[in-house]
């Protein structure tokens, strides 16, 4: 039972344009969401987080927007550059206690076309 | 500065046989995190420790699985026996001390392929 999903498993961006990856989470209880980006042959990265008392959080080139009401966070990059081909990972964050985990989805493939 | 040592970085084996996954986690984190990446499932937390205790092991898939953090510097992930459904990238993550929000790290994984 997918807690987080992206539904795209795939997308491709002309470069300069924006790239906008969608992520969708059943579970209200989320207070933290996370964009990891993963190369070829290589271990996830941070990319960019909000929390869940934001709707929106920029860093640079990197926007994400959390809508709680759908359940709905999306990542939008522009403009969009070659390096920017990898995979993007959507994750949630459950906390309370002594839990201290994050929550994957199956992650979306951009290739950004030169 | 070194960040998380995976080995070894593939794997082939035939089913049936033992698997052992090894992780050094970034020194002075005190969180560690197992995952597997498959395409159907994304990355999935397996098992994850804090300060080499066995915090949450509820994604172990079944009894063939099992992790030992002996130490704050060293921990594996066994499969025995393996099966070619555990074909996948494992890897494994560290965090330091407090919440792991932005600050999980992740190795390069190992690529496993059981026949």
């Amino acid at each position: 039972d997918q807690q987080v999903k992206q539904n795209s498993p795939s997308l491709s961006v002309q470069e300069g344009r924006i790239s906008i990856l969608n992520c969708d989470y059943t579970n209200s209880m989320f207070d933290y969401f996370l964009w990891y980006k993963k190369y070829p042959a290589e271990g996830p990265t941070f990319l960019i987080s909000i929390s869940s008392i934001k709707d929106k959080n920029e860093d640079g080139r990197f926007t994400v927007f959390l809508n709680k009401s759908a359940k709905h966070l999306s990542l939008h990059i522009v403009p969009s550059q070659p390096g920017d081909s990898a995979v993007y990972f959507c994750a949630a964050a459950l906390y309370g206690g002594a839990t201290n985990k994050l929550i994957f989805g199956t992650g979306t493939l951009l290739a950004v076309q030169p | 500065d070194a960040g998380v040592i995976q080995s070894p970085r593939h794997e082939v084996t035939e089913m049936g046989q033992e698997v052992t996954l090894r992780c050094k986690p970034i020194s002075g984190h005190d969180y560690l995190f197992w995952y597997r990446q498959t395409m159907m499932r994304g990355l999935e937390l397996l098992i994850y420790f804090n300060n080499n205790v066995p915090i949450d092991d509820s994604g172990m898939p079944e009894d063939r699985f099992s992790a030992k953090m002996p130490n704050a510097s060293f921990s594996t992930l066994k499969i025995q026996p393996s099966e070619p459904r555990d074909s996948a990238v494992y890897f494994c993550a560290s965090s330091p001390p407090g919440l792991a929000r932005d600050t999980q790290y992740f190795g390069p994984g190992t690529r496993l392929t059981v026949l």
